[in-house]
């Protein structure tokens, strides 16, 4: 199974949005609203996001936002702050009823 | 709240097999499912495998023919056997709950590095 498709990199200002792309296939992204999203400081492990394409946990500010389109899910964080330099992964749940990451997307803020 | 905790050799040898496990406290290993993932330095999460108490697994197609995860629900942990490493597999692996239902990876271990080299 292949990586699901980010981008390297997105910056933005501080109260600025940026949207970072996750593309994967009919099999994964495009089959199941199956999607998550995890950001990761540096020397840290990943934090659960959104979960199925656009739930926030408890505790997830409401600046974090997720949907999907066809084959391609986003992440959107609207009012960017400092603390939001970070990577972030999307994951999907596939066919095969295994899991695959996205390449990773480092989000700074200007 | 759940909490994992990784242990294991910190090195192994190319060829050989790595061998970790991952204690689950603060609630029932019969709740959830859960999952291995991995990061080689600098790189991204690479799902590895999962695991359910009754013994139900499913592995990364990638990796499956040199992986084995099982469960001791009795001593409240579960592992993972990764063989003939080489390089390659040079990673920060985590021990992580995978909730089936809404498909979401929380709680998370910090990771443990293991470096392949003789």
């Amino acid at each position: 199974q292949s990586a699901l498709t980010q981008p390297p990199s997105v910056s933005g200002s501080p109260g600025q949005s940026v949207t970072i792309s996750c593309t994967g296939t009919s099999s994964d992204v495009g089959s199941y609203n199956r999607v998550s999203w995890y950001q990761q400081a540096p020397g840290t492990a990943p934090k659960l996001l959104i979960y199925e394409v656009s739930n926030r946990p408890s505790g997830v500010p409401d600046r974090f936002s997720g949907s999907k389109s066809g084959n391609t899910a986003s992440l959107t964080i609207s009012g960017l702050q400092a603390e939001d330099e970070a990577d972030y992964y999307c994951s999907s749940h596939t066919s095969r009823s295994t899991y695959v990451f996205g390449t990773g997307t480092t989000v700074t803020v200007l | 709240q759940v909490q994992l905790q990784e242990s294991g050799p910190g090195l192994v040898k190319p060829s050989e097999t790595l061998s970790l496990t991952c204690t689950v406290s603060g609630d029932s290993i019969t709740y959830y499912y859960w999952s291995w993932i991995r990061q080689p330095p600098g790189k991204g999460l690479e799902w590895i495998a999962y695991i359910y108490y009754s013994g139900s697994t499913n592995y990364n197609p990638s990796l499956k023919s040199r992986v084995t995860i099982s469960i001791d629900t009795s001593k409240s942990h579960f592992s993972l056997k990764l063989s003939s490493v080489t390089a390659a597999d040079t990673a920060v692996y985590y021990c992580v709950g995978l909730n089936s239902l809404y498909n979401w990876f929380d709680p998370w271990g910090q990771g443990t590095l293991v470096t392949v080299s003789s």
